[in-house]
């Protein structure tokens, strides 16, 4: 069964709104890592939360971890078209990288 | 030029044909990976490698089989393919590091651009 799954499955919203999407885990972790796809392309890493951090930034992206709950949240603020992507969560788990079936975000301009 | 190449970028073949994918990387990383993607599924692991002596096999691996012929190079086999090998398949780079003394290595993955197949 997979490490992370994120939730909604599909976002669709207006530019200029924020999109926030949840991750969920089932076993304790070290880091957890959130990646963006654009259609059909590889994915990229967008930003990295270690286990004992609440909370991180990086421009328009805030993620945040919630360990006892293993849960965690991007938000994307002030959505633009380009920001049109699937986004996955990963876990680390024995010694291996384990991705989310992501969540699908569509920006309607 | 890209970190992560990977040929051929789309292939259709036919049931039974024997089928390569190569990927190569010029990150210097020791860790390759090979993983297909299908909607709704997310990604799935096919096989790994930390270095060019190690080869692991994923959570699908059957069907499939790799060669890591250098640090650079790494080549994912289907012997017969059959149609429900159609899919999305990335090959990714890794180096584990740590963000301090002590800290949990953080493996980040960068990956290549995708090969499209499908298997009439």
């Amino acid at each position: 069964s997979q490490q992370g799954e994120e939730d909604p499955q599909a976002l669709s919203i207006q530019e200029g709104e924020n999109a926030t999407m949840n991750c969920s885990y089932k076993t304790s972790i070290n880091n957890l890592q959130w990646y963006r796809q654009n259609s059909g392309r590889g994915l990229v890493h967008l930003i990295l939360i270690r286990s004992n951090e609440r909370e991180k930034h990086s421009g328009r992206l805030r993620v945040t971890l919630d360990t006892s709950k293993k849960s965690s949240s991007l938000l994307i603020t002030a959505s633009r078209a380009a920001d049109t992507a699937s986004y996955f969560c990963a876990t680390d788990r024995h010694d291996k990288v384990i991705f989310g079936p992501g969540t699908s975000l569509s920006v309607i301009p | 030029d890209a970190d992560v190449t990977q040929t051929p970028r789309n292939r259709i073949t036919k049931t039974g044909k024997r089928i390569m994918l190569e990927c190569s990387q010029t990150k210097g990383h020791d860790r390759m990976y090979w993983y297909r993607q299908d909607p709704g599924l997310g990604l799935r692991l096919i096989y790994y490698s930390f270095d060019v002596k190690d080869i692991n096999k994923g959570e699908i691996s059957d069907g499939y089989s790799v060669s890591r012929q250098a640090q650079a190079k790494f080549s994912l086999s289907l012997e017969s393919a059959i149609p429900n090998q159609t899919a999305l398949y990335f090959c990714a780079t890794s180096e584990p590091y740590r963000l301090g003394s002590g800290a949990h290595p953080v493996d980040t993955q960068y990956f290549g651009p995708g090969t499209r197949l499908t298997v009439l």
